[in-house]
């Protein structure tokens, strides 16, 4: 089976640095992804590590160590528009290459 | 870019209704999902299907069908509605999973059952 963990919620100040964090346990990993969602909205995609080390894109940076079953999601320079649910989810080899998420993590920027 | 459609935003239906849940997409990718989300909850696979007249179950089919007679089309069907499907149900779709390759996911339907 598949557990995966992230924090419920977090609140960080516009302009600042955040990390939300993963840890997962899974029999087949295959990669993991980032989704980003709005309230109401469908979740959008961020990011994607299937090799550990960091992955960096504008704003958003990702970061995987499969020996310890972890990820970390970095926003920095954070907006009010990133207010928003944060989606851990895993793709694993022996539940037939289907993602598996996790419950999310609610940011709430504030000024 | 992939588009997902779900053919309505918000639904309202009673107790024991049969109810259709639509989902098209534009890209001709083979495999399609149906989730739900709850508050608490995160995102449960319902059904999903790597080809036409294909489907598997996820995590919680129970009271819940699925058709998928051509590729672009996956629809979800609630044999009898009750309470406590009311959630938000997504739609996603994805080609072969291979590299960065994850889903695309529709505008959701918030579905009420009353």
């Amino acid at each position: 089976g598949q557990n995966i963990d992230q924090p419920t919620e977090m609140t960080a100040t516009e302009g600042a640095i955040v990390q939300i964090n993963c840890t997962y346990q899974t029999s087949g990993f295959n990669g993991l992804f980032w989704y980003q969602q709005h309230a109401g909205e469908a979740p959008t995609f961020l990011s994607y590590n299937v090799l550990d080390g960091l992955e960096e894109k504008g704003r958003f940076s990702s970061f995987l160590s499969r020996s310890k079953g972890y990820s970390y999601l970095l926003l920095k320079e954070l907006q009010m528009k990133d207010s928003a649910s944060y989606l851990c989810a895993v793709r694993d080899q022996t539940g037939a290459n289907n993602l598996f998420f996790g419950t999310g993590t609610r940011l709430t920027v504030i000024p | 870019d992939v588009k997902v459609t779900q053919s309505s935003r918000y639904l309202v239906k009673r107790t024991g209704e049969k109810v259709f849940l639509e989902c098209v997409q534009d890209m001709d990718h083979e495999n399609m999902f149906w989730y739900r989300q709850d508050p608490g909850l995160g995102l449960r696979l319902i059904y999903f299907s790597y080809d036409v007249k294909m489907k598997e179950k996820g995590d919680i089919p129970e009271g819940y069908s699925v058709s998928r007679e051509k590729k672009e089309r996956f629809s979800l069907i609630l044999e009898s509605a009750s309470t406590n499907q009311t959630s938000m149900y997504l739609c996603a779709s994805s080609p072969p999973p291979a590299g960065g390759h994850g889903y695309t996911f529709g505008s959701g339907t918030r579905l009420t059952v009353v």
